[in-house]
C-alpha cells in the first residue's frame, strides 16, 4: 500500500497569511494527488485534484503543485473560512490512502 | 445539484451486522464509480471501499476485507455497504463519495454514524 505523510500536522496562522502544506507519498503516484478541506462536523470537500487542478467553485487563493512523490497545497491569503483540517489523498492505486491531516488554526 | 444521502447507521454489538445505504440524486449515478470512506471520532479519513460504475469490480481496505461488501443498485440510484463481524474499531462516521476528475472524490454525503459497542 502507498503511505501518505503530511507536514506539518498542525499550524497556526493569521488572516491574510500565506501558508503551505506538504504531502509526500511512499512511492511515485504521478499526479494522482487530491486535497480535501474538512471543517468541524462537516463532510470533506474536494479542493484540488490531479495535484494542481482547482475544483469548480474553489477560490483561486488555493493552489496545488508537485508530481511523483512530493506535493504542496498553498493558500495565498488566508480567509476566516479557511481555518479547517486539510487532507491529501492518492488516487493512483487502491487502497486510496489519505494523509493524516493538517489542522490549520487561527493564531 | 448532486446529492448523496447516507442512512442505516446506528448502535450495534460487536460481532453484529449492519447495512449502510447511500441514495444518489441529481447525477447519472450509473456512470460513476463510488466509494465509502470512514472517520473514527477525532481521527482522520480512511478509505474503505470502491465499486465501479457497473458493479463488476470492487476493492477494499485490508482492515475490512472479508467482512464488508460493497454493492450498488443502479436502477435505484443507491450504493450499499454490508458490514459483518463488526468490531469496536469499526466505530466511525461513514461517508459515501462519488468519483470526480482524476479519480478524486468529488462529491460527498453528510455521513452516517456507526457505533460498535456492547
Amino acid at each position: 500500500d502507498i503511505q501518505m505523510t503530511q507536514t506539518p500536522s498542525s499550524l497556526s496562522a493569521s488572516v491574510g497569511d500565506r501558508v503551505t502544506i506538504a504531502c509526500r507519498a511512499s512511492q511515485t503516484i504521478s499526479n494522482y494527488l487530491n486535497w480535501y478541506q474538512q471543517r468541524p462536523g462537516k463532510a470533506p470537500e474536494l479542493m484540488i485534484y490531479g495535484a494542481s487542478s482547482l475544483q469548480s467553485g474553489v477560490p483561486s487563493r488555493f493552489s496545488g503543485s508537485g508530481s511523483g512523490t512530493d506535493f504542496t497545497l498553498t493558500i495565498s491569503s488566508l480567509q476566516p473560512e479557511d481555518f479547517a483540517t486539510y487532507y491529501c489523498q492518492q488516487s493512483y492505486s487502491t487502497p486510496f490512502t489519505f494523509g493524516p491531516g493538517t489542522r490549520l488554526g487561527i493564531k | 445539484e448532486v446529492q448523496l444521502v447516507e442512512s442505516g447507521g446506528g448502535l450495534v454489538q460487536p460481532g453484529g451486522s449492519l447495512r449502510l445505504s447511500c441514495a444518489a440524486s441529481g447525477l447519472s449515478f450509473s456512470n460513476y464509480w463510488v466509494h465509502w470512506v470512514r472517520q473514527a471520532p477525532g481521527k482522520g479519513l480512511v478509505w474503505v471501499s470502491r465499486i465501479n460504475s457497473g458493479g463488476s469490480s470492487t476493492a477494499y481496505a485490508d482492515s475490512v476485507k472479508g467482512r464488508f461488501t460493497i454493492s450498488r443498485d443502479n436502477a435505484k440510484n443507491t450504493l450499499y455497504l454490508q458490514m459483518n463481524s463488526l468490531r469496536a474499531e469499526d466505530t466511525a462516521v461513514y461517508y459515501c463519495a462519488r468519483d470526480g476528475s482524476a479519480w478524486s472524490l468529488g462529491y460527498w454525503g453528510q455521513g452516517t454514524l456507526v457505533t460498535v459497542s456492547s
